[in-house]
């Protein structure tokens, strides 16, 4: 079964362009959640889509936004680049029972590399 | 909201000794605590997952976990280092239940396995 695959592995921008960057989730997971990793804020909860919806959101300004199609793909986007927004942007999925309990096991791609100069 | 703190950003350890990072939860009791590991340039894995059914929690590659409700704490132990454990461990925890998959990490602990 493939992992949780997301595309770009590594890319630059400069202050002010925006960025999409897409997660393809595990197969029959449903669940996609959106994680930003930086050496000085550790690993942050960006915000969780399940079956087209958001279901929950981290701190982040609204230039952080996100959006899930219906084969559970999501991709989020970043407007208006800032120097911070430079971080690893790790996508994980989930598995949702029928009870609609969240396991809280989160598998997770290698990440989405965004340098901003 | 929960907080999860990690004593040590940085742990050195040789190769057949004891592991042991720390973790501590904020008061409440979280639904889910979870020990994470990420290898350089990848993303985070599993190692294990408490669910308050037992205490002790075993996980992948030889670690466990123990949940200590008094000391508010969730501690990853392994009883000989490999030199394939050098990575970085999160421990996680979970707000609840209906809060799906939102969880909040620590800072992470940086593991040196020396030969």
């Amino acid at each position: 079964k493939a992992g949780v695959t997301q595309t770009p592995r590594y890319l630059i921008k400069t202050r002010g362009q925006q960025v999409t960057l897409s997660c393809s989730p595990i197969s029959g997971h449903r669940s996609v959640s959106w994680y930003q990793q930086t050496p000085g804020q550790g690993l942050q909860f960006l915000f969780e889509y399940f079956s087209e919806t958001q279901r929950n959101k981290g701190n982040f300004p609204g230039r952080f936004s996100g959006r899930q199609f219906s084969n559970s793909r999501s991709e989020m986007n970043v407007s208006t680049l800032e120097l911070g927004d430079s971080a690893l942007y790790l996508c994980a999925s989930s598995l949702k029972s029928s009870q609609n309990i969240n396991t809280g096991e989160l598998f997770f791609g290698e990440g989405s590399r965004l340098t901003v100069l | 909201a929960q907080s999860v703190t990690q004593l040590g950003s940085h742990v050195s350890v040789s190769e057949g000794a004891l592991v042991l990072l720390r973790c501590n939860y904020s008061s409440s009791v979280p639904p889910y605590l979870f020990w994470y590991v990420q290898y350089p340039n990848q993303g985070l894995q599993l190692l294990l997952k408490y669910t308050s059914a037992a205490t002790l929690v075993k996980g992948i590659n030889g670690f466990e976990a123990e949940f200590k409700k008094s000391e508010t704490s969730f501690h990853l132990t392994k009883p000989s280092a490999h030199m394939s454990d050098a990575a970085e461990y999160f421990c996680a925890v979970s707000e609840s239940k209906a809060a799906g998959n939102k969880l909040t990490f620590g800072g992470g602990t940086r593991v040196l396995v020396k030969p």
